[in-house]
Order: C-alpha cells, then sequence, then structure tokens
C-alpha cells in the first residue's frame, strides 16, 4: 500500500505570493489533516478535512485554507506569503475513528519564503 | 483545551542502555488516545506507539512500552535496548474521540543514542 505523498518536497517563494501544496492520502483513508512545524512554535494543528468537508481548524489566519477532494485528496493554499510562513508543512492521513485514530504521515514540504 | 508537555528538550542514552521520556498532559476529556511518534532526521514521522485511555493496561510493541498513569495525566516512553536507529526527535500526541483527526502535540524531545 502506498503511503502518504506530498508534493512538492521544496518550495522557495518571496514574500505576498501564494503557493499550494498537495496531499494524497494512503487509499482508504478518508481523514487528511494538515500540520506546520517549525524550530520554535513545534507542530501546530492546521485543519481537518473527512469527506470532503472541514471537521476541524486551528488558530491560523484565513491566508490559510484547504480543500479536499472527492477521491479523499487534499491542497493547502497559504496566499500573501509572510517570512514567518516558512516552515515544514505535514500532512497526515487516518482512518479517523476507533479502528484507527493515529495518523500516517507525509515527507513533508520545506517551505522557505524570502 | 488540551496540552502536552514535554519537559525533557534533549536526552541522550548509551547503546543497548534503557531510556525513559516523559510526557504530561491536561484535558477535561474522558475518552482519548495517546500516542507517541518518532522523527528521525529524515523528518519521517511514524507511530511508535499508541495507548487508549480507557483501557489500563500499557502498550508494548518489541523495545518500546509506555508507563501511562491516568490520574496523573502522565505518559511516558521507555525505549529498552537503544539503537543508534532510535536516534530521533520523540513527539508525544493527544487525540480525544470526539475530534478524531485533530491531535494535540508536545514540543518534543531529541533522543541522541551514543555508540
Amino acid at each position: 500500500k502506498a503511503g502518504v505523498t506530498q508534493t512538492p518536497r521544496y518550495l522557495i517563494k518571496t514574500r505576498g505570493q501564494q503557493v499550494t501544496l498537495s496531499c494524497s492520502p494512503i487509499s482508504g483513508h478518508r481523514s487528511v489533516s494538515w500540520y506546520q512545524q517549525t524550530p520554535g512554535q513545534g507542530l501546530q494543528f492546521l485543519f481537518e478535512y473527512f469527506s470532503e468537508t472541514q471537521r476541524n481548524k486551528g488558530n491560523f489566519p484565513g491566508r490559510f485554507s484547504g480543500r479536499q477532494f472527492s477521491n479523499s485528496r487534499s491542497e493547502m493554499n497559504v496566499s500573501t506569503l509572510e517570512l514567518g510562513d516558512s516552515a515544514l508543512y505535514l500532512c497526515a492521513s487516518s482512518l479517523a475513528g476507533r479502528q484507527g485514530a493515529e495518523l500516517f504521515f507525509g515527507s513533508g514540504t520545506q517551505l522557505s519564503v524570502l | 483545551a488540551q496540552t502536552v508537555t514535554q519537559s525533557q528538550p534533549e536526552m541522550s542514552v548509551q547503546e543497548a542502555e534503557t531510556v525513559t521520556l516523559s510526557c504530561t498532559y491536561d484535558t477535561s476529556e474522558s475518552n482519548y488516545y495517546l500516542f507517541w511518534y518518532k522523527q528521525p532526521p529524515s523528518r519521517q514521522m511514524i507511530l511508535v506507539i499508541r495507548q487508549e485511555a480507557y483501557k489500563q493496561q500499557n502498550a508494548t510493541e518489541n523495545r518500546f512500552s509506555v508507563n501511562f498513569q491516568k490520574a496523573a495525566k502522565s505518559f511516558s516512553l521507555k525505549i529498552s535496548d537503544s539503537q543508534l536507529g532510535d536516534t530521533a526527535m520523540y513527539f508525544c500526541a493527544f487525540m480525544t474521540y470526539t475530534n478524531a483527526g485533530k491531535s494535540t502535540f508536545g514540543d518534543g524531545t531529541t533522543l541522541t543514542v551514543k555508540p
């Protein structure tokens, strides 16, 4: 079974630009969640989608948005990039039920904002 | 709001020795999961072990075991017979039944296994 796939692995953008990150979950997983990882703030929850609906949202500004498609693939968009958005963005999928609450992570997208 | 605290930013252990990583959490929920995840230098985060709060028996996975003290809200990870491949950052995480899909993570403990 293929794991969680995130693309691209690395991105370099400049302030003010926007960026879209992609995540393909493990087959059969309907929950996809996104996390921002930085050295100073650790792992911060961004949002979670289940069956194309956003179920949970973290404390991030509206510049951070996401969506999920009918095949469970998810995208995350950050508009008007700021220097502080430089981080490793991790996507995780799960069965999101009693039978499987643990997260399966992708390798992440390293975003650098210059 | 749930919080997870890992009080040891860095730890080291000699190969073949045993090490324990600490984690405490705070919640008013009764039904939840606790996890330990490992993130090696490759950055690929993987699950080490999980515990459901209603289970009194501590979870074990080969060389990894936990000491779950529900009343004290403590969830420590013990690694026995440490190996060089155990060198990684370890994150303690928490998820409620009612909020499946949203995990709260501690700040992590960087573990170095020395030969």
